[in-house]
């Protein structure tokens, strides 16, 4: 089936302590992106990678990290954690060409104390 | 820029009554446009998309959406709603491979 999984799907942690949640996708697409989802904001890109040791900024990147080192792998790193990144975060991906939908992930929600 | 904007952060209808969800966008190239929906506790999936084929897009669900360059607007309908179709709803413009903006959502409520 093809998918777009993220672990963990729940998160409640404390400031400062590191974590990494985790993205994976089978269906061999050069794009993922990572959002959070705030009430009232819609979704908003943190961060995305167009391939392989590709990554670029979304619109907000600050306090976040990601890699590529696979196609099909995309971690989002929170080195520091901070209440203010408590949110619901989703990871998508999609072909590379500008009309391609993208897939979701089903979210991980994320409190930090 | 690129921007999103969904009148009505809440929508309700009743059961068999028609569903008007609206999205204005902005773009200074011509843009491709995306309604996704989000049920409770899942991620978003894509409903239809406009990528300059037609103007009056079909997509899952019975719903359609209708570009209109002159009103910068892709509002979406559905002629009954179902009580399935109590879910949140995003807007979205794409103008380049890179970039995707979303509105902030409309939650839409089905009354019995």
């Amino acid at each position: 089936e093809a998918q777009v999984t993220q672990n963990p799907r729940y998160l409640i942690t404390v400031t400062g302590k590191k974590l990494t949640v985790t993205c994976s996708q089978n269906m061999n697409h050069e794009y993922m992106s990572w959002y959070r989802q705030d009430p009232g904001l819609g979704l908003r890109q943190i961060y995305y990678s167009m391939n392989v040791e590709v990554t670029d900024k979304g619109d907000v990147p600050e306090g976040y990290k990601v890699s590529r080192k696979e196609k099909r792998n995309f971690p989002l790193i929170l080195e520091s954690p901070s209440p203010n990144q408590t949110s619901l975060y989703f990871c998508a991906s999609s072909l590379r060409d500008s009309y391609n939908e993208q897939f979701f992930g089903p979210g991980t929600r994320l409190t930090v104390l | 820029a690129q921007s999103v904007t969904q009148l009505g952060s809440h929508v309700s209808v009743s059961e068999g009554a028609l569903v008007l969800l609206r999205c204005n966008y902005s773009s200074s190239v011509p843009p491709y446009l995306f309604w996704y929906v989000q049920y409770p506790n899942q991620g978003l999936q894509l409903l239809l998309k406009y990528t300059s084929a037609a103007t009056l897009v079909k997509g899952i669900n019975g719903f359609e959406a209708e570009f209109k360059k002159s009103e910068t607007s892709f509002h979406l309908t559905k002629p009954s709603a179902h009580m399935s179709d109590a879910a949140e709803y995003f807007c979205a413009v794409k103008t380049s491979y890179d970039k995707v903006i979303f509105g902030p959502g409309t939650s839409l409520s089905v009354i019995p």
